[in-house]
């Protein structure tokens, strides 16, 4: 099945620092969704990619497509504690595949140090 | 509410038991999904629901786990004999069309004894 490369795994970093993490895939996919999830809470939508190269911006939140459509980044600027959660990318409408269904990496557990 | 919910939020079974895991999507959502997530890792698709039609079911992992959709709205996923590795956080979403964005209840933490 697909499978999404996610790293890192997790990230410790001190309140202010800026935050880096990225997806890659073995096969492109048409939308490039990025996920934050809470303990106790289903992952919530932080940012959608819809085209090969698009850089789209959230608040203190950057994410791009690949222009491959194998692999995504996520950008949090200027860290804050309630950043902390897990954040996990997706890919959905893959070649030869469903258009609705998401696979998802694995995860960065991310941890701010206030 | 206006969220997806789902119910209960914590459930204890002994091994072999039955579970039936409840969903209710966005009012007017016609899309619902099914995923798994295992502590550690990233959430695993299990079903989905075109109203209440069921076209994928490839990712449910044994003919021990079922799903139903009713009225175009509340979702019910059952496992029977439940086994240890079934532990895990069970997610549902909704969408209001098959490519729209999904949007998840809080899920089912299920823990198999």
């Amino acid at each position: 099945g697909q499978q999404l490369n996610q790293s890192p795994q997790s990230m410790f970093i001190q309140e202010g620092e800026d935050v880096s993490m990225n997806c890659t895939s073995s096969s492109i996919f048409n939308t490039w969704l990025w996920y934050k999830q809470e303990p106790g809470e289903g992952p919530v939508l932080l940012i959608a990619l819809y085209k090969a190269g698009e850089l789209t911006s959230n608040g203190r939140l950057t994410a791009q497509f690949g222009i491959t459509r194998k692999d995504s980044f996520l950008n949090i600027s200027a860290s804050i504690p309630s950043d902390v959660g897990i954040y996990f990318c997706a890919g959905q409408g893959y070649s030869g595949g469903s258009n609705y269904k998401l696979t998802f990496g694995k995860g960065t557990l991310l941890t701010v140090n206030p | 509410g206006a969220g997806v919910s789902q119910s209960p939020s914590n459930k204890v079974t002994e091994k072999g038991k039955d579970v039936e895991l409840r969903c209710d999507p966005i009012s007017g959502h016609t899309a619902l999904y099914w995923y798994r997530q295992r502590l550690g890792q990233g959430l695993e698709f299990l079903i989905y629901f075109q109203g209440n039609s069921a076209p994928d079911k490839s990712g449910l992992p044994s003919d021990r786990f079922s799903a139903e959709r009713t009225g175009e709205s509340v979702s019910t996923l059952t496992i029977q004999r439940t086994q240890q590795e079934d532990s895990a956080v069970y997610l549902c979403a909704s969408s209001l069309g098959t490519e729209e964005t999904q949007y998840f209840g809080p899920g089912t933490r299920l823990l198999v004894l």
